[in-house]
């Protein structure tokens, strides 16, 4: 089976740091992915880990762990606009050749002042 | 560049009626999916295609129908809409034999069925 997990809803104040987990249990994994997602707009590309470690990119940061099916996104110095939901997906082979992305259901962050 | 594009962005359609989603991309991407996200529900693959001419079934086909005639356009049809088919519908393409191969979104289509 196909499972992926994050928190429903967090909450966090400007300036503050938090930290989004993200479990997977998936038959094959070729990558993990972070996205944003603002109210009622497209998910955008955040982050991708493939490999065991910390990936930094300015005030984000992701870690994966593909032995303990694991993996975070870290914001540093949040801002109000950092409000949004934030989606994990795993990268799995599908259909012979190719892959596919499997989704949670994504965490709302709500950044309070 | 324009990235992904989707038209319409919102419809309203009774069950029975049939619609064309149209996706469209200026990235030369070879890859082009469908997804439909509904609350408390991750993003789901619909249909996906590999290429110019080529589609194949995602984890929920049933009800839609797609095409890729053009390498920059990939439509999503529903013959006969159900309410069940009411979400907001998401197209993604990605390049290929990049380090990510990330998939880059359009805006979305929120359809209504009643």
């Amino acid at each position: 089976g196909q499972n992926i997990d994050q928190p429903t809803e967090m909450t966090a104040t400007e300036g503050a740091i938090v930290q989004i987990n993200c479990t997977y249990q998936t038959s094959g994994f070729n990558g993990l992915f972070w996205y944003q997602q603002h109210a009622g707009e497209a998910p955008t590309f955040l982050s991708y880990n493939v490999l065991d470690g910390l990936e930094e990119k300015g005030r984000f940061s992701s870690f994966l762990s593909r032995s303990k099916g694991y993996s975070y996104l870290l914001l540093k110095e949040l801002q109000m606009k950092d409000s949004a939901s934030y989606l994990c997906a795993v990268r799995v082979p599908y259909g012979g050749a190719t892959n596919k992305l499997i989704f949670g259901t994504g965490t709302l962050l709500a950044v309070q002042p | 560049n324009a990235g992904v594009t989707q038209t319409p962005k919102f419809r309203v359609l009774k069950t029975g009626q049939s619609m064309t989603l149209l996706c469209a991309q200026d990235m030369n991407h070879e890859y082009m999916y469908w997804y439909r996200q509904d609350p408390g529900m991750g993003l789901r693959l619909i249909h996906y295609s590999v290429g110019e001419g080529t589609t194949a079934k995602g984890e929920v086909p049933d009800g839609y129908n797609v095409s890729r005639l053009k390498k920059q356009n990939f439509l999503l049809g529903l013959e006969s809409a159900a309410p069940s088919q009411t979400s907001v519908y998401f197209c993604a393409s990605r390049d290929s034999g990049t380090y990510t191969d990330t998939q880059y979104f359009g805006p979305g289509t929120r359809l209504t069925v009643l």
